[in-house]
């Protein structure tokens, strides 16, 4: 079935350093892939997403690079502040069906050390 | 203010109980979904519903029930079925035909006495 891989589960980066998660997808179909930011107790809210159209999106300090003929994609962030410690989940959607449904990756808990 | 509400926040349920987990929402949206989040796993799909009156099961339905009689509501079942049904539960909804960005509820934490 679907699946999304995301590593690494946690990363923990000096403030001002540059951070990277990275996701891996399996479904061909896939075409839609955003990221999400949970800040403890909250709820996920989207910081940025990219279609299979693009190969990289970028707004502010963070970016997201996709390779579709590997099925991966990635988040950048740089100048990392201690307001981006979160969990980030990764996602991917397949527009077939029409049903938006997503698949989630496992999430990477980001501190951010001052 | 338009969003998407779940409720309660926190629900306490003994075991052999079926518990129901409210969402709604006034976005106009016709996707609604369900996940269930565990510490490490992310989020996993229950049930996720394109339109009113049908829905289908996601990858962990097994234990959960869910209905959609109104396009603003999607509740949730948590029946005794569910072996082990203490989680944090999320509610979404989007517009699916544009893949375009799912909306969360704020969640409901539900725990097994």
């Amino acid at each position: 079935g679907e699946n999304v891989e995301q590593h690494p589960s946690t990363l923990s980066v000096q403030e001002g350093d540059s951070a990277v998660i990275k996701c891996t997808y399996s479904d061909s179909a896939s075409n839609y892939f955003p990221w999400y930011k949970q800040e403890l107790g909250k709820r996920p809210q989207l910081i940025i997403d990219i279609r299979s159209n693009v190969g990289e999106k970028k707004d502010q300090r963070i970016a997201v690079t996709l390779n579709k003929t590997a099925k991966h994609f990635s988040l950048h962030i740089t100048e990392t502040q201690p307001e981006d410690s979160a969990v980030y989940f990764c996602a991917a959607s397949s527009n077939s069906g029409n049903t938006g449904k997503l698949i989630f990756g496992q999430g990477t808990t980001l501190q951010v050390k001052p | 203010d338009g969003g998407i509400t779940q409720s309660p926040k926190y629900l306490f349920r003994k075991e052999g109980q079926n518990v129901t987990l409210s969402c709604e929402q006034n976005l106009n949206h016709d996707a609604m979904y369900w996940y269930r989040q565990d510490p490490g796993q992310g989020l996993r799909l229950i049930y996720y519903s394109q339109i009113v009156n049908d829905f289908q099961k996601g990858d962990i339905a097994e234990g959960y029930s869910v209905s959609r009689e109104k396009k603003e509501s999607f509740p949730l079942t948590v029946t005794s079925a569910q072996k082990n049904p203490t989680a944090f539960y999320l509610c979404a909804s989007s517009i699916p035909h544009w893949n375009t960005e799912a909306f969360f509820g704020q969640g409901t934490r539900l725990t097994v006495v």
